[in-house]
């Protein structure tokens, strides 16, 4: 499977700052993901970051507010803009499609803590 | 809307006990299926996946997969207590991008 880093491991920001978030593959990857979990609850799906083109959110995210690049097949960010305290939060970045699978493998997730 | 649902548990066993984690899915269309283990404050890591019916095995782990009734299972044997984990349930359709459970947080006792 392939490694994945995220900067920074975790981060407590005041509200109304952003922060951007950022994942690197050792691999080029076919996909990668953006999630949120919060304590104690499952993943959240914010959205898929699409090389060359503008990514895909789910219901209930948008660009405003989680800006996703994603400039090449081993690269991504996600900034939380303009963030309050319910911004606070694990935010994991996974990829999938390494070897032809579509399993996915999550990065080591940043914590952010907004005061 | 596509739903995983697990039991929250916990799930409590002894060492050396089979540990056996259930989960059902609502979309009939669904064609990949994985077990992810996290622990506390670390990030989900895959463990096992599985497209047919039936088991696939994996060491201590067996994944049972039944398409008709929707539910795909992990039995972990002789389970240790650093098996203690939450352990979510993912199931993904033809975009590949799967729908995650709320887990089932599994306490292996000594």
């Amino acid at each position: 499977s392939a490694v994945i880093s995220q900067k920074p491991s975790r981060d407590i920001c005041q509200r109304g700052t952003s922060l951007t978030i950022q994942c690197q593959v050792d691999s080029q990857v076919t996909m990668m993901f953006w999630y949120r979990q919060q304590p104690g609850q499952s993943l959240t799906l914010i959205a898929t970051a699409n090389q060359g083109s503008e990514a895909t959110y789910e219901s209930g995210f948008v660009i405003d507010k989680f800006p996703i690049s994603r400039p090449n097949l081993t690269f991504s960010t996600l900034t939380v803009s303009n963030m309050s305290p319910e911004d606070s939060s694990i935010y994991l970045c996974s990829v999938a499609g390494t070897g032809g699978s579509y399993e996915q493998y999550f990065g080591p997730g940043t914590r952010l803590t907004v005061t | 809307q596509k739903e995983v649902e697990q039991n929250s548990g916990p799930l409590s066993v002894p060492e050396g006990a089979i540990a056996s984690l259930n989960c059902t899915y609502s979309d009939r269309g669904s064609q990949s299926f994985f077990w992810y283990r996290q622990y506390s404050g670390k990030s989900p890591e895959l463990i096992m996946s599985i497209y047919s019916n039936g088991d696939k095995e994996d060491g201590r782990f067996t994944a049972q997969l039944n398409k008709a009734s929707q539910y795909v299972s992990l039995l972990i044997r002789d389970s240790q207590p650093s098996d203690s984990a939450t352990y979510l349930c993912a199931v993904a359709g033809g975009s590949y991008i799967p729908t995650f459970g709320r887990g089932t947080s599994l306490i292996v006792h000594p």
